[in-house]
């Protein structure tokens, strides 16, 4: 079964701090990945996207990497802001073997970020 | 450029009760979707839709229609509404082929069925 599972479901750093958040995938055969930020209230918003030949991507203070092999994906924030706070969504896409691909959510990471 | 814009915002229905979700987008996406949020889950796909005219079920469409008359607008349809159904609605659109999984999420919907 296609799944995606992110860890920590919550976490709670200070603003300044650097922090990571986990996902770990058993999609196959796997497209690409991609990381989205959600706020509170609003709908998911791309902050960067994981191919299979890509190890690591940045996006201002956000980093993503990717392996392949072991299927496992990380999201990087250095130097927390206070908007930084949001739900952090990892989407796994697969190729459908009629072709097209699909797309499978994790349940995300809540984050946020306190003075 | 408004992007993705979703009517309406909130919704309290009774059980039973008819309503219709609309989502418009102004990038002349050629693909639609309809998703649904949930506590502890991921997003789940409840229909889609490839083109004008044409749609398809997803992972979740029981209890739900839906409708692409026009390329811009894509419509949810609930019937006959059970508490089962309240949960947060997004819409999204995208490109076809490569572009297919870089979506663009409206604000979402947020459906109360008592």
């Amino acid at each position: 079964k296609n799944q995606v599972e992110q860890s920590p479901q919550s976490l709670i750093i200070l603003e300044g701090k650097n922090c990571t958040l986990q996902c770990n995938y058993t999609v196959s055969p796997f497209s690409n990945l991609r990381w989205y930020k959600q706020d509170t209230g609003r709908g998911p918003v791309s902050l960067t996207i994981m191919t299979f030949s890509e190890n690591t991507k940045s996006n201002g203070r956000y980093t993503a990497t990717l392996d392949a092999d072991t299927k496992q994906s990380s999201l990087h924030i250095t130097a927390s802001q206070l908007s930084d706070s949001a739900s952090y969504i990892c989407v796994v896409s697969y190729i459908l073997t009629g072709g097209g691909n699909k797309l499978t959510f994790g349940t995300g990471t809540q984050l946020k970020v306190e003075l | 450029n408004a992007g993705v814009t979703q009517t309406p915002k909130f919704r309290v229905l009774k059980t039973g009760q008819s309503m219709t979700l609309l989502c418009a987008q102004d990038m002349n996406h050629e693909y639609m979707y309809w998703y649904r949020q949930d506590p502890g889950m991921g997003l789940r796909l409840i229909h889609y839709s490839v083109g004008e005219g044409t749609t398809a079920k997803g992972e979740v469409p029981d209890g739900y229609n839906v409708s692409r008359l026009k390329k811009q607008n894509f419509l949810l349809g609930l019937e006959s509404a059970a508490p089962s159904q309240t949960s947060v609605y997004f819409c999204a659109s995208s490109y076809p082929g490569a572009g297919a999984n870089v979506l663009t999420f409206g604000a979402g919907s947020r459906l109360t069925v008592l």
